[in-house]
């Protein structure tokens, strides 16, 4: 059973810059859910997908969006890179989207905006 | 978040001693997450809770979630080196029709030292 795998795991953008992180889901689970951490602070939802459909989303402006593909991995797109979106990116995947079986989290992503 | 408060926010303690974390939703919980993560690190999952007076063990690691309280406590017996990092607790909020938002709420974390 292979987990949750996030790419790349670092990155350095400029302000203004638009990036996408991806993630590939827990084999056997169907929906996607991702976080931002910040330096010192527990990890704050960002949005989930299933069924290739944003199913909920957290308090973060339009400029994060997403997407899920059929084989149920996803993207996270930030657009207009500000400072304070430097932060870990974490990305976690479950069966179903109200996590029965638990969610589980990848390694995240390490984004530094410059 | 203040919607769920974790302490203490960080721990020292001497190899071989006990600790508890405590967790406390200000909101229903329809379950409560315990997960480990190293500095920098993505999150490993310890425990998941769903019911009231519900206790899962893992090796030497105990979490229980009193409901009434909307609180969970994770026990750690024997504390080793590697139990250090930070423990995050998480939170799936009962929404209005009795289920899940499908969406976690963490506390800040406790940074746990554990010196040999």
């Amino acid at each position: 059973e292979t987990g949750v795998t996030q790419s790349p795991t670092h990155l350095i953008k400029t302000r203004g810059q638009q990036v996408t992180l991806r993630c590939s889901s827990q084999s056997g689970h169907n929906t996607v859910s991702w976080y931002q951490q910040a330096l010192g602070q527990g990890p704050q939802f960002i949005f989930q997908y299933y069924r290739e459909e944003e199913n909920g989303r957290g308090n973060f402006p339009p400029r994060f969006s997403g997407l899920q593909f059929p084989n149920y991995s996803s993207e996270l797109n930030v657009n207009a890179l500000e400072l304070d979106d430097s932060a870990l990116y974490l990305c976690a995947s479950s069966w179903g989207p109200r996590g029965r079986y638990g969610y589980t989290f990848g390694s995240g992503t390490r984004l530094t905006v410059v | 978040s203040q919607e769920l408060e974790q302490s203490p926010q960080s721990l020292i303690v001497q190899e071989g001693k006990n600790l508890t974390i405590n967790c406390t939703s200000s909101k229903t919980l329809y379950g409560l997450y315990w997960y480990k993560q190293k500095y920098g690190e993505g999150l490993i999952f310890l425990m998941m809770l769903q019911k009231g007076g519900e206790e899962k063990s893992h090796e030497k690691i105990t979490a229980k979630l009193d409901e009434k309280k909307q609180q969970s406590s994770l026990h750690i017996t024997a504390s080793q080196p590697s139990h250090a990092g930070i423990y995050l607790c998480g939170a799936d909020i009962n929404n209005a029709g009795g289920t899940s938002y499908g969406k976690l709420t963490f506390g800040q974390g406790t940074i746990l030292t554990v010196h040999p």
